[in-house]
């Protein structure tokens, strides 16, 4: 059965603190890690990562991905109070030549305080 | 462009009843996804289809049929609606290789 763990499943910070949210995956036929950050309503797209050791960036925020080890993180330096959501991640899986089905992690809390 | 939209946004049932959320796309996306998210929970694939006229099932499929009889729209039925499914409803879509946008999601209480 295919799975996808994030930690920790909540966290409180400050503003200006740096946050490292984690997710590790077991699943058949990997094709991509996928960020996604979720406020009220819809998760909204942070990152796609497929290759190993090559950080995506945008803004503040960053990611890798670590193919051998099954693991994923996503950085968040300076962070603000409209940083506070649920991060999720979820992998890719199957799926033929071009599109995947997300397999999801149950999600960070992250809370940001002035 | 609206994107992804789905409608109701809000909906109570009582049980044994049945509807139908409906979703729709503009962006003439071949994949659609219909995810189910419960309280404290990640997504749940429940149905997924890759064009018109093939759909087929994800991992919570039981209770629920859809179909897709246009690359527009791509509606998810509750036949005999249950406590259980209780929970808020999400569809996406998706071009090829890149990565799925969702709608604003249909949160369903069944009483």
């Amino acid at each position: 059965e295919d799975k996808v763990v994030q930690s920790p499943l909540s966290l409180v910070v400050h503003e200006g603190d740096t946050v490292t949210l984690n997710c590790s995956y077991e699943v058949t036929n990997f094709r991509s890690l996928l960020w996604y950050k979720q406020e009220k309503k819809a998760p909204t797209f942070l990152f796609m990562l497929t290759s190993s050791g090559i950080e995506k960036k945008s803004g503040r925020l960053s990611s890798i991905l670590d193919k051998k080890e099954l693991f994923s993180i996503l950085n968040i330096t300076a962070t603000q109070t409209g940083d506070s959501a649920i991060y999720l991640c979820a992998a890719s899986v199957g799926g033929g030549t071009s599109y995947g089905k997300l397999t999801f992690g149950q999600g960070t809390i992250l809370t940001v305080h002035p | 462009n609206a994107g992804v939209t789905q409608t109701p946004k809000f909906r109570i049932l009582k049980i044994g009843q049945s509807m139908t959320l409906q979703c729709t796309q503009d962006m003439n996306h071949n994949y659609m996804y219909w995810y189910r998210q419960d309280p404290g929970m990640g997504l749940k694939l429940i149905y997924y289809s890759v064009g018109a006229g093939i759909t087929d099932k994800g991992e919570v499929p039981n209770g629920y049929n859809v179909s897709r009889s246009t690359t527009e729209d791509f509606p998810l039925r509750l036949e005999l609606a249950a406590p259980s499914q209780t929970s808020v409803y999400f569809c996406a879509s998706n071009p090829p290789n890149q990565p799925q946008h969702f709608g604003d999601g249909t949160r369903l209480s069944i009483l």
